[in-house]
């Protein structure tokens, strides 16, 4: 089925510092890919849209100067926190359409970023 | 606006019985998609199962099932022969059109399979 690779699973970083996650598609092209956010126990809440080869669209409430988003390939979209802070600390989801296939929507395995 | 609502937060159940998981949601839209998802304690989202709006017939996978009601916008969950791999939080989600459109989920309710 469809694989979607989230990296890294687990960072801690230094409050200030910017970290940089990882979505790729392994199987399938995806010309739009999602960035959830998940708080402990809570949904996952939609952050932004992004769209390869251009900018990507945010969820009002989401800046788009902190969560810095880049679909520069059919296979690969990234998410870069920006001066990071302890209250970015979360659990971050990102999942991509393969239109090919019946599932719909496949999820990367997440990413917990921890700030310290 | 869509909407998507599960009114039950938490809900456990011996192992090998079944389970019923309500989900209900609010759409103008007649054509529409509706998905159960499960994450486990690694998080990881995985497709339960998936009901075209356009389809009468309720979806089903090996133990899980879905009783989609149209008019009543209700779209539950049942699973049959529960196991100990069932503990999870189960999220119900809509989508209207596939393409660029996102997904809307419910708050969730979280599963416990009691050995």
């Amino acid at each position: 089925g469809a694989v979607v690779s989230q990296h890294p699973s687990r960072v801690i970083c230094k409050s200030g510092t910017s970290v940089k996650i990882e979505c790729r598609s392994l199987d399938f092209q995806a010309t739009t890919m999602f960035w959830y956010r998940q708080f402990p126990k809570q949904s996952l809440m939609l952050m932004a849209t992004s769209n390869e080869g251009s900018k990507a669209t945010y969820e009002q409430g989401v800046e788009k100067d902190k969560f810095l988003i880049n679909h520069a390939s059919l296979t690969l979209s990234t998410l870069t926190v920006t001066s990071a802070h302890p209250e970015d600390s979360s659990f971050y989801i990102c999942s991509a359409r393969d239109g090919g296939r019946r599932n719909g929507y496949t999820f990367g395995s997440g990413t917990r970023l921890t700030v310290v | 606006a869509q909407t998507v609502t599960q009114s039950q937060p938490e809900m456990s159940v011996q192992e090998a019985e079944t389970v019923t998981l309500s989900c209900t949601y609010d759409t103008s839209e007649s054509n529409y998609y509706l998905f159960w998802y499960k994450q486990p304690p690694s998080r990881q989202m995985i497709l339960v199962i998936r009901q075209e709006a356009y389809k009468q017939q309720n979806a089903t996978e090996n133990r899980f099932s879905v009783n989609f009601q149209k008019a009543a916008k209700s779209f539950s969950l049942k699973i049959s022969d529960s196991q100990l791999g069932d503990t999870a939080m189960y999220f119900c989600a809509f989508i209207v059109n596939f393409g660029n459109e996102k997904l809307t989920f419910g708050t969730g309710t979280r599963l416990t399979i009691i050995p």
